[in-house]
C-alpha cells in the first residue's frame, strides 16, 4: 500500500495557461475525489469517480475544470484558461467503497500569477 | 444540506496536557459517520479517529478520544498527554452513510502545543 500520490506537488503558472494535476489512488480503491482546499479554509468537494464513471461534480466545478479517471485507475484534473482564483491546493483521496474511510494524497498547490 | 462548524480557529495546549477540540454539525439524517482529520503542515491530510453515528459508544484511538452527543449534534475531539507531533490543523468531518455524498469538512481548528 505505497498511499494516494499527487503530481506535481507545485505548480506556477500564469493566468490563462492550462494547468493539469494527476492522482494516482491506491491500488483496488474503485473510488477517486477531487477536494480543493485554500489557506485557512477546510477542503471543499470538486467531484467523485467510481470505478471510470464520474458519479458526482460540484457546482464549484465550472467548464474550466474537467476530470478524467480512464480505465479506473489513475485521475486527471485540468483547469483550462487558469484564473487568480484558481490558486489552491488540489486535494485527491481514495476509498474502497462508499462505506470505507478515505485516504488524502498530499495535495498539489497550484499557484496562478 | 449538511453543515459542519468547528468555533474555534486557534487553540493552544501545553505539553502532556488534555486539549478538546469543538464541532458540531447539521443534518436531518439519522444515520452517518463523523471524522477528525489531522493535517500537519505542508503534510497530508490523515484519519485521527471515526464514529458511526448508530454506535453510542465513544470512539477511542490510543491518546484521542470523541464525545459524540447525538442529540446536541456536537462531535468534539480530545487529545490527552498532548505532544508536540499533535500541532496541525484538525479538521472535522461528516459523511452520509448512504455512500454516494462526499465528505463535508469544517474549516479546521489550528493546533499549537507549547513545549
Amino acid at each position: 500500500d505505497t498511499g494516494v500520490s499527487q503530481d506535481p506537488r507545485h505548480k506556477i503558472t500564469k493566468r490563462g495557461q492550462n494547468v493539469t494535476f494527476r492522482c494516482d489512488p491506491i491500488s483496488e480503491h474503485n473510488r477517486l475525489y477531487w477536494y480543493r482546499q485554500t489557506l485557512g479554509q477546510g477542503p471543499e468537494f470538486l467531484t467523485y469517480f467510481q470505478n471510470e464513471a464520474q458519479l458526482e461534480k460540484s457546482r464549484l466545478l465550472s467548464d474550466r475544470f474537467s476530470a478524467e479517471r480512464p480505465k479506473g485507475s489513475f485521475s486527471t484534473l485540468e483547469i483550462q484558461r487558469t484564473e487568480q482564483g484558481d490558486s489552491a491546493m488540489y486535494l485527491c483521496a481514495s476509498s474502497l467503497d462508499s462505506r470505507n474511510t478515505i485516504y488524502f494524497g498530499e495535495g498539489s498547490w497550484l499557484t496562478v500569477v | 444540506a449538511q453543515t459542519v462548524t468547528q468555533s474555534q480557529p486557534e487553540m493552544s495546549v501545553q505539553e502532556a496536557e488534555t486539549v478538546t477540540l469543538s464541532c458540531t454539525y447539521d443534518t436531518s439524517e439519522s444515520d452517518y459517520y463523523l471524522f477528525w482529520y489531522k493535517q500537519p503542515p505542508s503534510r497530508q491530510m490523515i484519519l485521527v479517529i471515526r464514529q458511526e453515528a448508530y454506535k453510542q459508544q465513544n470512539a477511542t484511538e490510543n491518546r484521542f478520544s470523541v464525545n459524540f452527543q447525538k442529540a446536541a449534534k456536537s462531535f468534539s475531539l480530545k487529545i490527552s498527554d498532548s505532544q508536540l507531533g499533535d500541532a496541525a490543523m484538525y479538521f472535522c468531518a461528516y459523511r452520509s452513510r448512504g455512500g454516494n455524498t462526499p465528505l463535508v469538512f469544517g474549516k479546521g481548528t489550528r493546533l499549537s502545543v507549547i513545549a
